[in-house]
């Protein structure tokens, strides 16, 4: 089981939508949960950081997290074409050792 | 505030050759990491470095060479490029590596083509 797991893509949505994108880690103890936005060609930025179980909004987006299922998501709400990007998943391991997912590819169509 | 910088930012190398990436940042974070970024793998760490002086393998490491003589500067060398190693390569920075809160800052990447 890889460490990081994230929903295959390529992921499309119509303009105004929501893009659910799903991430799932193996390590029990990690505390941190941080989500990227990468646009093609371009380095990650971060975008959404978590730490502790519920919801938090920023706007648009809402991370969710669930530390008893190992899992946290990202909400998109009223998807743009400007949110079309690869979105990676990283966790910060009870080790210190922070894990990116492989990444899920969003494609917002207007 | 350049934050963290990579040069050059496109690297055209023959096979054989030795590679040498830089990376630089202006925060006087303690770590700093390299990662490669191919399609199908995402990001893979190759080393990192918790301060001058300290660098420890990651998940890729073998064929690069690190060193940190100066916590600003962190350089990825290749001492014999291989095709393999064509690649898209990231650097980044985190504060201290160990406070819940610290996050990862990525420069702008490199892209090396080795022929």
């Amino acid at each position: 089981q890889k460490e990081v797991e994230q929903n295959s893509g390529p992921l499309s949505v119509p303009e105004g939508a929501i893009a659910s994108l799903n991430c799932t880690y193996s390590d029990r103890g990690s505390q941190s949960f941080f989500w990227y936005r990468q646009y093609s060609g371009k380095s990650p930025e971060l975008i959404m950081s978590i730490y502790s179980n519920g919801d938090k909004e920023d706007g648009r987006f809402t991370a969710q997290l669930n530390k008893a299922s190992q899992y946290v998501s990202l909400l998109i709400r009223d998807s743009q074409p400007s949110d079309s990007a690869t979105y990676l998943c990283a966790v910060k391991t009870s080790y210190d050792k922070v894990i990116f997912g492989p990444g899920t590819s969003l494609s917002v169509i207007p | 505030d350049a934050g963290i910088t990579q040069s050059p930012r496109y690297k055209i190398t023959e096979t054989g050759r030795q590679v040498t990436l830089m990376c630089h940042q202006t925060w006087s974070h303690s770590y700093m990491f390299w990662y490669r970024q191919d399609l199908g793998h995402g990001l893979r760490l190759i080393y990192y470095s918790a301060a001058a002086d300290i660098t420890d393998k990651g998940e890729v490491p073998d064929g690069y060479v690190v060193s940190r003589s100066k916590t600003e500067n962190f350089p990825l060398t290749l001492e014999s490029a291989t095709r393999s190693q064509t690649s898209v390569y990231f650097c980044a920075s985190t504060p201290t590596g160990r406070a819940r809160e610290d996050t990862q800052y990525f420069g702008p990447g490199t892209r090396l083509t080795v022929l």
